[in-house]
């Protein structure tokens, strides 16, 4: 049963970067589509894109395109999600999701990671 | 981009009573639906998918209904445990989007 553990909580000033990493554990890795999400405070879920590790080429919602950057690491089952030029409506809890079915198409997330919260404030 | 509008955006029901949220698509999403759970503080957890297939370990009283743009989820007999916000996803193509979720609270 894969699980997916993300870093812990970061607090940023507005116009900085922020990496949050999601390592895998248990299951199979890079034939998976990891997708981004993430939820503002009180709001709902916000999908930022997604990458399959053995493919490496990151499929980013028009939104975030210019200011974010996925990344995997095969060797330690880890994703990454940069997201640069920090607003302070950037502040949310980040999630990662694996997609359930190994697929260059899109399908349902499971399972997801714990959250990840970033506070951008100055 | 396929708009999800989920309804209504909070339903208030008795614990041991039925529960009916939807779920409409912009336009046709096939079958290609998912459902998840969210508790506070938690990640969301997936419920259904395939419209109506349970993922596994949900119990029999969640079940998901519909095809193309109209969808729902139905709560048989609710137990104090599904009170919580619940979020219809498709993913019939890029770029993926969710409803804004509906809070199911106890009357």
């Amino acid at each position: 049963q894969v699980q997916l553990v993300q870093s812990g909580a970061e607090v940023k000033r507005p116009g900085s970067s922020v990496k949050v990493s999601c390592k895998a554990s248990g299951g199979t890795f890079s034939s998976f589509t990891i997708n981004w999400v993430r939820q503002a405070p009180g709001q709902g879920l916000e999908w930022m894109g997604g990458v399959v590790p053995i493919f490496g080429a990151p499929n980013y919602a028009q939104k975030f395109q210019g200011r974010v950057t996925f990344t995997t690491d095969e060797s330690t089952n880890t994703a990454y999600m940069e997201l640069s030029s920090l607003r302070s409506d950037d502040t949310a809890v980040y999630f990662c999701a694996r997609q359930a079915v190994p697929s260059t198409g899109p399908n349902w997330f499971d399972p997801w990671g714990q959250g990840t919260l970033v506070t951008v404030s100055s | 981009e396929i708009v999800m509008t989920q309804s209504p955006a909070t339903l208030s029901v008795s614990p041991g009573e039925r529960a009916t949220l939807s779920c409409r698509a912009s336009q046709s999403a096939n079958s290609n639906i998912a459902w998840y759970q969210q508790k506070p503080g938690q990640a969301p957890r997936l419920l259904i998918y395939g419209a109506s297939i349970r993922a596994t370990g949900i119990p029999a009283r969640f079940s998901g209904s519909g095809s193309g743009t109209e969808f729902t989820l139905t709560i048989s007999i609710l137990q104090s445990e599904d009170f919580a916000v619940y979020y219809c996803q498709h993913y019939n193509g890029w770029p993926l989007t969710f409803g804004q979720g509906t809070r199911l609270e106890i009357k």
